[in-house]
């Protein structure tokens, strides 16, 4: 079965400093893998995705991540953290088996920047 | 060009009793996911609905149905509500015309407290 683990549940992190959020996820084929960011209270928005291709990803905020196959990792960087950053992150795997299609989301990364 | 949207955003109800949630999809989608999430969890997948079929469903009972009407919004039906079945709601659009796994659009979620 396919499964996501973010190791981390709680992150904290000066404002500027450089953040990575790890993630690996288990799955049988080529995933594709996504990392959403949540505000309190909020839906979910999509910061960026990997289907093929280049392992390096860049997405919207200025965060990049590198899909790392040998060490089944997607993990999420930001060179220089906001304050305006300070969200839940959470990173799925795309499951299409059966025909449809599911995500399958690890249980998210609090991220804290402190001033 | 308008985003998912859900309503309502909060809603509260007693045990054993039926609740409705509704969805529109980002216009041009052609397909619904419904997810649950818990508080401090990831969101899990319910059911997915393509062309007014469920097209796909997670490990809920029953008890949850859905619908996808031929304007492709949609309707989560959950009947004998339980405790457990507080969560924030979320439904997600996308537009599947090819294999493989297509982005999801999230709306902002309708927030149901059982009690």
């Amino acid at each position: 079965a396919q499964s996501v683990t973010q190791p981390d549940i709680h992150i904290t992190v000066s404002e500027g400093a450089s953040l990575e959020l790890r993630c690996n996820y288990s799955y049988g084929a080529t995933p594709y893998l996504f990392w959403y960011v949540q505000s309190p209270g909020q839906g979910l928005q999509l910061l960026l995705k990997y289907f093929s291709g280049d392992t390096l990803v860049q997405g919207i905020k200025g965060f990049e991540a590198e899909f790392k196959r040998s060490q089944s990792s997607f993990n999420l960087r930001k060179p220089s953290v906001h304050w305006s950053d300070a969200a839940e992150y959470f990173c799925a795997v795309g499951n299409s088996q059966g025909g449809s299609e599911k995500l399958v989301f690890g249980k998210g990364t609090k991220l804290t920047v402190n001033p | 060009e308008t985003g998912v949207t859900q309503s309502p955003t909060h809603l509260i109800k007693t045990r054993g009793q039926q609740v409705t949630l509704r969805c529109s999809s980002q216009s041009g989608h052609n397909t619904v996911s419904w997810y649950q999430q818990a508080l401090g969890q990831g969101p899990q997948f319910i059911f997915q609905y393509y062309r007014e079929e469920e097209n796909g469903r997670g490990n809920f009972p029953p008890r949850f149905s859905g619908l996808q009407f031929p304007n492709y919004s949609s309707e989560l039906n959950v009947n004998a509500l339980e405790l457990d079945d507080s969560a924030l709601y979320l439904c997600a659009s996308s537009l599947v015309r090819t294999s493989g796994s297509h982005e999801q659009f999230f709306g902002p979620g309708t927030r149901l407290t059982v009690l």
